[in-house]
């Protein structure tokens, strides 16, 4: 059974800050791996994804690796802002993933202190 | 291009009463997924449908099902309520035939059971 944990649980940092989100897998069949931002009460935003046959993807100053041999996926934040406080959750879709079936981490509060 | 639509937005509910949740997936989208979200279990996938057939199941009682219909809209229901259903409900889209498999998530519709 798949379990995805995301580590740490809470991070609060000074702004500027480069950071890095940990999330790792138990099963390395997996499809792809995507991140979302999630605002309070609000529902998930799509920021990357990625694929098994990937190692990494790049949208501005969001980099998310994926190393599935180890079971383990990052997302590097650069230059953190106010605005980038958010809940991050990652998610993974095995590979018999027929499209919507994700089996997602707990999340990673993220606060960015002006 | 307009996104994930659901409705309600906010919703409050007596035990043993049953409730009726809408998605409208995005344009050219195909497959709708469901998901609870709530602060003890996270996210969790509830059920998928595409082309009106519902191809995957998550470990719900039956007291949750849904349909989809032949415009791709998906309605999910809820009966019986309980104390514990009270959850943010999540709706997500996805294109049939794309190899990423990237979902896109609507608002979401809070559920409160009193």
């Amino acid at each position: 059974k798949q379990e995805v944990t995301q580590i740490p649980a809470a991070l609060s940092v000074p702004e500027g800050e480069n950071l890095v989100l940990n999330c790792s897998f138990t099963d390395s069949a997996i499809y792809n791996l995507q991140w979302f931002r999630q605002d309070p009460g609000k529902g998930l935003t799509s920021l990357l994804l990625i694929q098994s046959s990937q190692r990494e993807q790049t949208s501005g100053r969001l980099n998310a690796s994926l190393d599935k041999s180890s079971g383990r996926s990052t997302l590097y934040i650069a230059a953190s802002q106010p605005g980038d406080s958010a809940t991050y959750l990652c998610a993974v879709a095995g590979i018999y993933n027929q499209g919507g079936k994700l089996i997602f981490g707990q999340g990673t509060e993220l606060s960015v202190k002006p | 291009k307009a996104g994930v639509t659901q409705t309600p937005r906010y919703l409050i509910k007596t035990r043993g009463q049953q409730v009726t949740l809408s998605c409208s997936p995005i344009s050219g989208h195909r497959s709708v997924s469901w998901y609870q979200q709530t602060p003890g279990q996270g996210l969790q996938f509830l059920f998928e449908y595409f082309s009106e057939t519902q191809r995957n199941k998550g470990n719900f009682p039956g007291r949750f099902s849904g349909r989809q219909f032949s415009n791709s809209r998906s309605e999910m229901n809820v009966s019986t309520l309980e104390l514990g259903d009270s959850a943010l409900y999540l709706c997500a889209s996805t294109r049939q035939g794309s190899n990423t498999g990237e979902l896109f998530f609507g608002e979401g519709s809070r559920l409160t059971v009193l």
